[in-house]
């Protein structure tokens, strides 16, 4: 059963333009969600995270929004730059199991010149 | 300070052999817990340990196990291996308690043959 998805598998932006990808989830009881980036081979990065009582997290370029009642979360990266070309993994936990990550499928951004 | 260190890198194991992969969390976490990436299963969990105890553990064969050392450093074990047990193995540590980032190191590429 699949808690957090990200329907969209793929994204392509140009550059200097905003980029934003989505994520859904179902369980109401995840309490902490982060943006991974990752690379083939490599391990995910973290890049930013959001807290369920919050409902925008800034960080330079990275803004992640969350709709509780919508249970639905996005990564805005602006402007975006062709080293941002990866993939990107919405995660999220619950207090109750920590350490465990529930991850989406993860959505292949590509961000042309 | 360091980041999450995962070894070996990249091994090539035989059908019926048995692996074991080694983490080291960054320093200060407790919390080690680990992951497998398959392309057609995504990012899935594993296992995760806490103070040398497993806490949570996902819907894995017994053929997978872990553990934890007073030191925090883990080791997972895959016993009798398949072929489809080629994949990507992420560690990832954190700070015990809620709402911490988990964190990634840069995984242990397994080969099954």
């Amino acid at each position: 059963d699949q808690q957090v998805k990200q329907n969209s598998p793929s994204l392509s932006v140009q550059e200097g333009r905003i980029s934003i990808l989505n994520c859904d989830y179902t369980n109401s009881m995840f309490d902490y969600f982060l943006w991974y980036k990752k690379y083939p081979a490599e391990g995910p990065t973290f890049l930013i995270s959001i807290s369920s009582i919050k409902d925008k997290n800034e960080d330079g370029r990275f803004t992640v929004f969350l709709n509780k009642s919508a249970k639905h979360l996005s990564l805005h990266i602006v402007p975006s730059q062709p080293g941002d070309s990866a993939v990107y993994f919405c995660a999220a936990y619950l207090g109750s199991t920590l350490g465990r990550l529930y991850f989406g499928r993860g959505t292949q951004l590509t961000v042309w010149p | 300070k360091a980041g999450v260190t995962q070894t070996p890198r990249y091994l090539i194991k035989t059908r019926g052999q048995q692996v074991t992969l080694s983490c080291s969390p960054i320093s200060g976490h407790r919390s080690v817990s680990w992951y497998q990436q398959t392309p057609g299963q995504g990012l899935q969990f594993l296992f995760e340990y806490f103070s040398e105890t497993q806490r949570n553990k996902g819907n894995f064969p017994g053929r997978f196990s872990g553990r934890q050392f007073s030191n925090s450093r883990s080791e997972m074990n895959v016993s009798t291996l398949e072929l489809g047990d080629s994949a990507l193995y992420l560690c990832a540590s954190s700070l015990a308690g809620a709402q911490n980032t988990i964190y990634f190191g840069e995984g242990s590429w397994l080969t099954v043959v």
